[in-house]
């Protein structure tokens, strides 16, 4: 069974920086590309960034709320996946999901339990 | 970037009773050279990440009830759930994943009535 389950969240301060990740099993972790969703309390899905496999760099893209911010990275030695934040915002404050496609890239099937960050002072 | 905007917000309808939900991409996101939509749609519970329900507007994710279908073309787009069940309560989010960034829609929340 494909599984991704995040970890590292947690209460943090404005400007500060945290990293989570995103573990994988049950597949070849190297063969998928690993998407980023995040949703802030009582709203909806928010795009933050993807990175693709080795066969395409891999490359990464990011949300123009986070670009700058944010930074993708992976790990097929250990099947991790990890979303660096940086200069962190009251707004972005979220459940971060680490998702991933198995019929198409785009096509978000697999999701983890998500991992809330609390940006406040 | 694709806009993507769902309607109703919110709407509550009797158990047994037809519920549609609408859809709509500010471009087309129909790609000819395999005449494909590239939208999905999913399911959220409180508290739980979001489920797959259809993808490609109208293929539905193994172990899904049939009384959920998608429909529509080009921009415009409908899921549609047959005979609401208790279950079925929730949040239902469209997506386009024609271009990066791929987009949600705001979101339909589904209640009985």
């Amino acid at each position: 069974e494909m599984q991704l389950v995040e970890s590292g969240g947690g209460l943090v301060q404005p400007g500060r920086s945290l990293r989570l990740s995103c573990t994988a099993s049950g597949f070849t972790f190297g063969e998928y590309t690993v998407t980023w969703v995040r949703q802030a309390p009582g709203k909806g899905l928010e795009w933050v960034g993807i990175i693709r496999t080795k066969t395409y760099g891999p490359t990464m893209e990011y949300a123009a709320s986070v670009k700058g911010r944010f930074t993708i990275s992976r790990d097929d030695s250990k099947s991790i996946a990890y979303l660096q934040m940086s200069s962190l915002k009251a707004e972005d404050t979220a459940v971060y999901y680490c998702v991933t496609g198995s019929h198409y890239f785009g096509v978000f099937d697999i999701w983890g339990q998500g991992t809330l960050v609390s940006v406040s002072s | 970037d694709i806009v993507v905007t769902q309607s109703p917000d919110s709407l509550a309808v009797s158990l047994g009773e037809r519920a549609t939900i609408h859809c709509k991409s500010s471009q087309s996101i129909l790609y000819n050279s395999n005449n494909e939509n590239y939208l999905g749609w999913y399911q959220q519970k409180p508290g739980h990440p979001p489920k797959l329900l259809i993808y490609w507007a109208s293929t539905r994710e193994s172990g899904v009830p049939d009384r959920f279908s998608g429909s529509g073309s080009g921009t415009d787009f409908t899921l549609t759930i047959s005979t609401l069940q208790a279950e079925d309560v929730g949040v239902y989010y469209c997506q386009q994943y024609y271009t990066t960034p791929p987009a949600f829609g705001g979101g339909t929340k589904v209640e009985i009535k």
